[in-house]
């Protein structure tokens, strides 16, 4: 069964602590994403990779790190440095082939991270 | 700046009638502009893919049209269904450099019974 999950889907944690959301996809896909989602507004890329070892800072990238050690995963860590954690966090994949018409990028079910 | 701006914000309408939403993009150079539906608490699954040689695409009851020149984009769903309530995202995609595609709001879309 091929797709991109993350977990978990809810998420609590006290303020100033860090916390690392798991996203993994089985498609074979070399890039991978990760954003915010706020209420009404669109999705924010916080980071992407477009191959093993190596990302890039998106809009958003201050207070969150990353890592990219294997093709399947692509772990996100919110750290206490980021001032408003709370959000819907997505992941996403997408064969990395650029801007073609095929490179569709298919996300994740979300994880919802609340900061108490 | 790239953006991409997208109306309504929120739109109600009666199960069984048909609805457009719109999309106007400034992204330069285009290559190619999706529809994504978003169902609450879900992420976003794709609806159609345009790119500048086509001026419409339908997927089931959703049909989307591009006019690259007004950069102007319109999902039309027919027959609306209680499942169609979701949150709708235009996405467009640059050719020039980073391939990192920009997103809009969306149009929140409520289907009332």
């Amino acid at each position: 069964d091929g797709g991109i999950t993350q977990s978990p889907k809810y998420l609590f944690r006290k303020e100033g602590q860090n916390v690392t959301l798991s996203c993994e996809q089985n498609l074979n896909h070399d890039a991978m994403y990760w954003y915010r989602q706020d209420p009404g507004q669109g999705l924010r890329l916080i980071y992407y990779s477009q191959i093993v070892n190596d990302f890039q800072k998106g809009d958003i990238a201050e207070g969150y790190s990353v890592s990219r050690e294997k093709k399947e995963s692509f772990p996100l860590t919110v750290t206490s440095a980021q001032k408003n954690p709370t959000a819907f966090y997505l992941c996403a994949s997408s064969t990395g082939q650029g801007a073609r018409s095929t490179d569709t990028q298919y996300f994740g079910p979300g994880t919802r991270l609340t900061v108490l | 700046k790239n953006q991409v701006e997208q109306s309504p914000q929120s739109l109600i309408i009666l199960e069984g009638k048909n609805c457009t939403l719109q999309c106007n993009y400034t992204v330069s150079p285009f290559s190619n502009l999706r529809w994504y539906k978003q169902d609450t608490g879900r992420g976003p699954v794709s609806l159609t893919i345009m790119t500048f040689s086509e001026n419409t695409k339908s997927n089931g009851r959703y049909t989307a049209t591009l006019d690259a020149d007004t950069k102007q984009s319109s999902l039309h769903i027919t027959a609306s269904q209680l499942s169609d309530s979701a949150s709708y995202i235009c996405v467009v995609s640059s050719s020039g450099g980073s391939y990192i595609p920009t997103f809009g709001r969306g149009t929140s879309l409520i289907v009332h019974p």
